[in-house]
C-alpha cells in the first residue's frame, strides 16, 4: 500500500517552454502533496507543500509565477515548470501523505527535467 | 547552522563489512528521525523511523538517536552489495499535518563484492 507514481519519469524540453508534472497517489487518499527537487549529489529541498482544494505553500526562495502547484483532488497534484530555462533541469520528486497513513510522506519515484 | 548535516562520502566497503552513517542535528526540539535510502535515478524509500532517543532494529538495519548529543546513527550489519545507494538523515520539523521534513545531503554508499 501507500504507492506514488509520478509521470513523466524523464522529460526533455526546450528553454522558453512549459512542462508539466504529474504525482498521483494510487491506493490512497492524499490530503498533502510535497514537491521537492534534488540537484546532482545534493539533498531534497522543499519547493512548496499543497493541500487539497487549497493554494500551495511555497518555501523562501521558490519562485510561485514559476513553479504552477495545483491540487485539485485527493489523488492527483500537478507541478508545471512555466519558462523553462537550463538551471531548472533538475530531479523532481513527489511525496504524498494521507489521514489514513498517519504523518509518514510516501515519495514517488521522481522524474528528470532537462531543459536545453 | 543548517537544521542536519551529514557527511556526504562517498563510502565504500567490503561486502560483510558493517557500515556506519551519521548526522548530527541542530535543534533540540526535534523528536521524529528518520533514514531513507534512495537508489540511483528513483525516489527515496523510508528504511526506519525513530522516535525521542534510543535505539531500533530492523533485521540488519540498527537507527541510534543520541538526543544529548544531538546525533543520529545508521548502522548497517552483514552489508551486501544490494544495500549501495545513497542514505539520507530526516528529520521532521514541525507536528501533526503541518510537519515537514528536512534532509541532510545524503552519503552515498558502495558495497564491494
Amino acid at each position: 500500500g501507500a504507492v506514488v507514481s509520478q509521470h513523466p519519469s524523464w522529460v526533455i524540453c526546450k528553454s522558453g517552454t512549459s512542462v508539466k508534472i504529474e504525482c498521483r497517489s494510487l491506493d490512497f487518499q492524499a490530503t498533502t502533496m510535497f514537491w521537492y527537487r534534488q540537484f546532482p549529489k545534493q539533498s531534497l529541498m522543499l519547493m512548496a507543500t499543497s493541500n487539497e482544494g487549497s493554494k500551495a505553500t511555497y518555501e523562501q526562495g521558490v519562485e510561485k509565477d514559476k513553479f504552477l502547484i495545483n491540487h485539485a483532488s485527493l489523488t492527483l497534484s500537478t507541478l508545471t515548470v512555466t519558462s523553462a530555462h537550463p538551471e531548472d533541469s533538475s530531479f523532481y520528486i513527489c511525496s504524498a501523505r494521507g489521514i489514513i497513513q498517519g504523518y509518514e510522506q510516501y515519495f514517488g519515484p521522481g522524474t528528470r527535467l532537462t531543459v536545453t | 547552522q543548517k537544521e542536519v548535516e551529514q557527511d556526504p562520502g562517498p563510502l565504500s566497503v567490503p561486502e560483510g563489512a558493517i557500515v556506519s552513517l551519521n548526522c548530527t542535528y541542530s535543534n533540540s526540539a526535534f523528536q521524529y528521525f528518520m533514514w531513507y535510502r534512495q537508489y540511483s535515478r528513483k525516489g527515496p524509500e523510508l528504511l526506519m523511523y525513530t522516535y525521542s532517543s534510543g535505539n531500533k532494529e530492523d533485521g540488519r538495519f540498527t537507527a541510534q538517536v543520541d538526543k544529548s548529543s544531538k546525533y543520529i546513527s545508521l548502522f548497517i550489519r552483514d552489508s551486501q552489495p544490494s544495500d549501495s545507494a545513497t542514505y539520507l538523515c530526516a528529520i521532521r520539523r514541525g507536528g501533526g499535518a503541518t510537519n515537514k521534513l528536512i534532509f541532510g545531503t545524503g552519503t552515498l554508499l558502495a558495497v564491494q563484492p
